[in-house]
């Protein structure tokens, strides 16, 4: 069974603290991607990546930035964390092609920043 | 700007009823078009997929309609069962666009309740 998971469910972190949010993926997935959620607003790609140590930016990648040091895993880093990065945080992964659309998603993290 | 639209619907439906959610797109040049279910506390999971020289696809217990003249997509859930409860997002993609991952853009998603 596909799996991919998030280090943390829940997280609660301080205005300007580096924040990072890990990704591990067991599919062998090349694509792995960052997306968050808030309500009304669907989910709006962060950051993407399709192979170990390739980074794209995708819609909102202000204040993010990412690394992917080895296939399985995909960090989002928060580096200087804001109230207004208060949200869910889904990590999902694909293999790469066509049907890469076919995303896996983790179960998020719900990050609050106070 | 291009944006595939849903304004956070609620359907509420009783078990085994039919459920038909929908979903109005606005970039004409889309080809590829993807559902996705996200039941409370997980992540979103793919039910079915379309592409634009279909007008229909169907699964188990799912269907999906796509009018291009139009510009809406909808799904058919059969029979609906409690746990089919979920916020349901359509995804929409332009595959001949000049990279090999276009851009896959989301709704904001449909709640769907089914009462016993």
């Amino acid at each position: 069974d596909v799996k991919v998971t998030q280090s943390s469910r829940y997280l609660v972190k301080r205005t300007g603290e580096k924040v990072f949010l890990e990704c591990v993926q067991d599919m062998d997935h090349e694509n792995m991607f960052w997306y968050r959620q808030d309500p009304g607003l669907g989910l709006r790609l962060i950051y993407f990546s399709y192979d170990v140590k390739m980074k794209e930016k995708g819609d909102i990648p202000e204040g993010y930035s990412v690394s992917r040091e080895k296939k399985e895993r995909f960090s989002l880093i928060l580096e200087s964390a804001s109230t207004n990065q208060t949200s869910m945080y889904l990590c999902a992964s694909s293999s790469t092609g066509r049907g890469w659309e076919k995303l896996f998603f983790g179960s998020g993290t719900q990050l609050s920043v106070l | 700007g291009e944006s595939v639209g849903l304004h956070l619907p609620t359907l509420s439906v009783q078990e085994g009823d039919n459920s038909i959610i929908n979903c109005a797109y606005s970039n004409s040049a889309s080809d590829y078009f993807i559902w996705y279910k996200q039941e409370s506390g997980k992540g979103p999971q793919f039910i079915i997929d379309i592409r634009s020289n279909m007008d229909k696809r169907q699964g188990q217990r799912v269907t999906v309609l796509l009018n291009k003249t139009v510009k809406h997509l909808s799904l058919q859930i059969a029979a609906t069962q409690p746990g089919d409860s979920a916020v349901y997002f359509c995804a929409e993609n332009l595959r001949a666009g000049g990279t090999s991952y276009g851009k896959l853009t989301f709704g904001q998603g449909t709640i769907l309740t089914v009462h016993p």
